[in-house]
């Protein structure tokens, strides 16, 4: 199936510091979702997007819908260690319900 | 308000044998799409239901299988384990209508074929 390219693949920062990470698509996307999974359990939403150029922020968390449909953009500011995890982009072409995730970014945050 | 429920959490079977995993979705939302997590492959589209039909369905062989009940509960079956099905399978559910179709993810079923 289709996949998402999701870079950085890992990230290590220092407790603080802010975070930028993004997904690009050879298709065009009507629906964005942000996704953060921590080790054994489900990814948990963190933010939905639903048209080209939205900027959505929930907390410390900000993500943008790319104008021409096909990338996303996640910033995290201020980061903490709760905030560690892997994060996870995903897409959707609005044919039904089906969604192709990214290959996730690894986020260690060092206290 | 509930969210996804997943059972079994775990699973133990060896090579040959089939599997049922149940996905109990958020109340209210009536479709239930079901992914597979590897290491390797990542998360990877099964298959999803929406009333009780099968309205999309990703890349797998016919080993998978899937079904929804009228309460929008699902389960998914895999015949014929072989070693390769090891991985997380997680089930997402929401409305299902295309311009409100964000996904919330029950905490997967561990299943380990040895």
């Amino acid at each position: 199936g289709q996949q998402l390219n999701q870079s950085p693949q890992s990230m290590f920062i220092q407790e603080g510091e802010d975070v930028s990470m993004n997904c690009t698509s050879s298709s065009i996307f009507n629906t964005w979702l942000w996704y953060k999974q921590d080790p054994g359990e489900g990814p948990v939403l963190l933010i939905a997007l639903y048209k080209a150029g939205e900027l959505t922020s929930n907390g410390r968390l900000t993500a943008q819908f790319g104008i021409t449909r096909k990338d996303s953009f996640l910033n995290i500011s201020a980061s903490i260690p709760s905030d560690v995890g892997i994060y996870f982009c995903a897409g959707s072409p609005n044919t039904g319900n089906q969604f192709y995730f990214g290959t996730g970014t690894s986020l260690t945050v060092i206290p | 308000k509930a969210g996804v429920t997943q059972t079994p959490r775990y699973l133990i079977k060896t090579r040959g044998q089939q599997v049922t995993l149940s996905c109990s979705p958020i109340s209210g939302h009536r479709s239930v799409s079901w992914y597979q997590q590897t290491p390797g492959q990542g998360l990877q589209f099964l298959f999803e239901y929406f009333s009780e039909t099968q309205r999309n369905k990703g890349n797998f062989p016919g080993r998978f299988s899937g079904r929804q009940f009228s309460n929008s509960r699902s389960e998914m079956n895999v015949s014929t384990l072989e070693l390769g099905d090891s991985a997380l399978y997680l089930c997402a559910s929401s409305f299902g209508r295309s311009s409100y179709n964000e996904q919330f993810f029950g905490p997967g079923t561990r299943l380990t074929v040895l």
